[in-house]
């Protein structure tokens, strides 16, 4: 999507490596948001941030960390993977109009294998 | 956190109106409905929102009813591309949205 980009989009990774993936916005949205998708559960967030250097946890962070150094970018970091972590990982932003509605925006994610 | 219910798919005929509903009959006053879509593969795309009164957009139309516990998205002429995931959401604190498993739209020709 424009404004908001996912980095890799693809990755095969091993059992125990640290792996981070990258999400890069354009659009200078307060929010951003890491969500994982497996079949069966839908969209479970992990992690967002309402700032730089300001992230708290969501519905599943256990074995994620995050970090905002730059408004544009929201790392998310797998610090030993596991293969129950392999999932589509989806990227958001989101910033609030004059009437408070936050539209999210999605990145196109990225596929992440734990073999 | 799961604030509504809708049928986990429907079909439709191309050409034809898609009437979506979702059940969310613990609403509280000052929460919003929202609707997102989720193309194969793809990240979910925002359609329309609405607290109160109809709503309507280039994509769709967003029906509440008056007591607000029901809702129905309307996508007029269904395309072959509008089959996606459709999901509900409502929420009062827009800044995290909560998605549950949506409907699964098939449109056919």
């Amino acid at each position: 999507d424009a404004g908001i980009t996912q980095s890799p989009r693809h990755k095969v990774t091993e059992t125990g490596t640290p792996v981070t993936l990258r999400c890069h916005q354009t659009e200078n949205h307060r929010y951003m948001y890491w969500y994982r998708q497996d079949p069966g559960h839908g969209l479970r967030l992990i992690h967002y941030s309402y700032g730089v250097k300001d992230t708290d946890k969501g519905e599943v962070s256990d074995g994620y960390s995050v970090s905002r150094s730059k408004t544009e970018d929201f790392l998310l970091t797998l610090e030993s993977a596991t293969s129950s972590q392999t999932s589509v990982y989806f990227c958001a932003i989101s910033e609030p109009d004059r009437g408070g509605i936050y539209g999210y925006t999605f990145g196109s994610g990225t596929r992440l294998t734990v073999v | 956190d799961a604030k509504t219910t809708q049928p986990p798919s429907m079909d439709c005929a191309e050409g034809r109106a898609a009437n979506l509903p979702c059940n969310h009959s613990t609403i509280s006053g000052n929460e919003y409905v929202y609707w997102y879509r989720q193309i194969h593969s793809q990240g979910p795309q925002y359609i329309i929102h609405g607290l109160k009164n109809n709503e309507t957009n280039e994509m769709a139309s967003l029906i509440i009813t008056e007591d607000r516990k029901s809702s129905t998205l309307i996508l007029p002429h269904a395309t072959l591309r509008d089959t996606a995931v459709y999901y509900c959401i409502v929420n009062n604190a827009g800044n995290m949205l909560t998605f549950g498993g949506g409907t699964r739209l098939m449109v056919k020709p």
